[in-house]
């Protein structure tokens, strides 16, 4: 059970395209995703807390208007990057929490490897 | 701000031997705080976690203590194997699930046969 998944797993665009990306709770469903960006040898950066029926919650430094975040169902949260440049090619990782339980973990996708040209 | 720092950066380890990574957090509300393992290209995995009304916690050769008062945790792979070879993160989060998870910078841990 918990099971998570992304898609596409990777995805290479050219500058300035947009590029959507998935993230599905595939067993549970899940009023809270989170959105996490990895750089290569680097950690796991929180991006933005994605609530379904919400705005997204962005940290501080991540561009609300280039990383739109949509949570329209209790099993589906997307990221779109707007206007890719190659400074947003990245390993994008997404999690989710369970509905309705005193949850503590969270499950992870797969990850989607963005490259832009 | 919210902040893990995670040491040492790289462990290289002989088979068999023990290894220890250690975190530092500074929000003194965080009560959850997950170990992850992560291989090249793949997701990070929960190996073992711990809550803040607890002092340590074993998993077979995994364990991991807290100690709240110096917002310090830590965690420890005894009889190390090849296969332990990976990057292990430490985080941190308040109140479960819900809230948001700090990660550390990672520990790139080698273990040689």
């Amino acid at each position: 059970g918990a099971v998570v998944s992304q898609h596409p797993s990777w995805v290479i665009c050219k500058s300035g395209t947009s590029v959507k990306i998935e993230c599905r709770s595939l067993d549970f469903q899940a009023t809270t995703m989170f959105w996490y960006r990895q750089f290569p040898k680097q950690s796991l950066m929180l991006m933005a807390t994605s609530n379904e029926g919400s705005k997204a919650t962005y940290e501080q430094g991540v561009e609300k208007d280039k990383f739109l975040i949509n949570h329209a169902s209790l099993t589906l949260s997307t990221l779109t990057v707007t206007s890719a440049h190659p400074e947003d090619s990245s390993f994008y990782i997404c999690s989710a929490v369970p509905l309705g339980l005193a949850e503590y973990e969270q499950y992870f996708g797969p990850g989607t490897r963005l490259t832009v040209t | 701000g919210e902040n893990v720092e995670q040491h040492p950066s790289t462990l290289s380890v002989q088979e068999g031997d023990s290894a220890v990574i250690k975190c530092t957090y500074s929000d003194s509300a965080s009560n959850y705080f997950p170990w992850y393992k992560q291989e090249l290209g793949k997701r990070p995995q929960l190996i073992i976690d711990i809550r803040s009304n607890v002092g340590e916690k074993k998993d077979q050769r995994i364990a991991v203590t807290l100690n709240k008062t110096a917002k310090h945790f830590s965690l420890h792979i005894t009889e190390t194997q090849p296969e332990d070879s990976a990057v292990y993160f430490c985080a941190a989060s308040r109140s479960g699930g819900y809230n948001k998870l700090i990660f550390g910078a990672g520990t790139r841990l080698a273990v040689h046969p």
